[in-house]
């Protein structure tokens, strides 16, 4: 099983603001998916990668992968309160077909 | 096709009994997992089918846990003598297969209460 680290695990900002949240892996991955649950529901899916160094954007958000594949990063312009919730990356390895969550982390934005 | 469909969506047991979720998929998904989720956790993986076949099981699968996906379409997820530390959410996801890029699409999930 690989070791998937976000950080930080909690923030809480004022609508408005600007924020990353940051996936870490312990080794290469075959495929990187950001996930956002909202309390009592299943996460839903934002994006996958599988490029080193790739840039995608989906509205206000822009997630970033490293070069290497080990790493990725989410980064939110003007966070609003619908933005509130638990954002999870998830990892494939190469050799097999279900994803590994990581911790998560979890986003309050104050109106 | 409204999505991934779980039942029930809360389950309060007592320790030892037996209790079994069901998991409706999207029709066109050949792939259906089980995770479990605790509070300020990211889901767990515990098995996964492709059609009829479980491909594979997590260690987290004890002997009290089983699952079945009889002909290919829903899933149920059985856990015999529940203890204090199933409480968790329960997730199925389903997936089409092929391709690295199809993420996952999840149920609500079921809710189960241990007391």
């Amino acid at each position: 099983t690989q070791l998937l680290e976000q950080s930080p695990q909690f923030l809480s900002i004022q609508e408005g603001e600007n924020l990353t949240v940051y996936c870490n892996s312990s080794s290469v991955f075959s495929s990187l998916q950001w996930y956002r649950q909202e309390p009592g529901e299943g996460p839903v899916l934002l994006v996958t990668v599988v490029t080193g160094g790739e840039v995608k954007k989906l509205k206000r958000l822009t997630f970033q992968f490293g070069d290497a594949r080990k790493d990725s990063s989410l980064h939110i312009t003007a966070a609003q309160p619908g933005d509130t919730g638990l954002y999870l990356c998830a990892q494939r390895e190469n050799t097999g077909n279900q994803f590994y969550f990581g911790t998560g982390t979890s986003l309050t934005v104050i109106p | 096709d409204t999505g991934v469909s779980q039942d029930p969506r809360h389950k309060i047991t007592k320790r030892g009994q037996n209790v079994t979720f069901r998991c409706d998929p999207i029709s066109e998904h050949n792939r259906l997992y089980w995770y479990r989720q605790t509070l300020g956790q990211g889901p767990e993986f515990l098995t996964y089918f492709q059609n009829e076949a479980q491909l594979e099981k997590s260690r987290l699968l004890s002997d009290r846990f089983s699952a079945e996906r009889p002909k290919g379409s829903f899933s149920t997820l059985e856990i015999q003598r529940t203890e204090q530390g199933d409480s968790a959410m329960y997730l199925c996801a389903s997936s089409p297969v092929g391709g690295r890029d199809y993420g996952y699409t999840f149920g609500s999930g079921t809710r189960l209460t241990v007391v």
